[in-house]
């Protein structure tokens, strides 16, 4: 399967714990995407990098949150301190720039957060 | 403030029929929009592109119509299918793509 696998799938976790998700990209894109999504909501952006820069952070990111791609592949998102709000599917996604705007970000299969 | 808007929550349609999903954006400056498919417990599927070069692009049952006059963007989806039931997300790529809340589709035999 050479698509965008997230790591885990579901996550249960208390109230004040630190969570941490993993995603890896489709192996030669270089773009990499936090969404987050809630019930009725379409995903709202986190976060994103090209190779290991991180060049947006969105308002919605709290510093309870961190996210990281250390080597340009893989990628992780840091939840500190979780709260009950913090409850939602986040979603990682990939693209590879270079053909422009116009290239369609795939997404991996999102890890559900349930804080309780 | 929402940049894209999809005003109808829900939409229910026979099998074999049309179905058309209407998305709104604020920003002339946009060009270049996509649809995505999203099942429950999945991650959203690119169905659709299209460029503020065109107004018309199409691939086999699906078809995305922009005006960009009226900054409106819709997908159309003949002849629609059980298969096609699912939550539908227009959006535009600015670098990052931003997202509307979505349409529920549901295609009934």
């Amino acid at each position: 399967d050479t698509g965008v696998s997230q790591d885990p799938r579901h996550k249960i976790t208390k109230r004040g714990q630190n969570v941490t998700f993993r995603c890896d990209p489709i192996s030669e894109h270089n773009r990499l995407y936090w969404y987050r999504q809630t019930l009725g909501q379409g995903p709202e952006f986190l976060t994103y990098f090209q190779n290991e820069a991180q060049l947006e952070k969105s308002r919605l990111l709290s510093d309870r949150f961190s996210a990281e791609r250390p080597k340009g592949s893989f990628s992780t998102l840091e939840i500190q301190r979780t709260e009950q709000g913090d409850s939602a599917m986040y979603l990682c996604a990939s693209s590879l720039l270079g053909r422009g705007l116009g290239t369609e970000a795939f997404f991996g299969q999102g890890t559900r957060l349930t804080v309780v | 403030d929402q940049q894209v808007k999809q005003n109808s929550p829900s939409l229910s349609v026979q099998e074999g029929r049309i179905s058309i999903l209407n998305c709104d954006y604020t920003n002339s400056m946009f060009d270049y929009f996509l649809w995505y498919k999203k099942y429950p417990a999945e991650g959203p599927t690119f169905l659709i592109s299209i460029s503020s070069i065109k107004d018309k692009n199409e691939d086999g049952r699906f078809t995305v119509f922009l005006n960009k006059s009226a900054k409106h963007l819709s997908l159309h989806i003949v002849p629609s299918q059980p298969g096609d039931s699912a939550v539908y997300f227009c959006a535009v790529n600015t670098d990052k793509l931003i997202f509307g809340t979505g349409t529920r589709l549901q295609v009934f035999p």
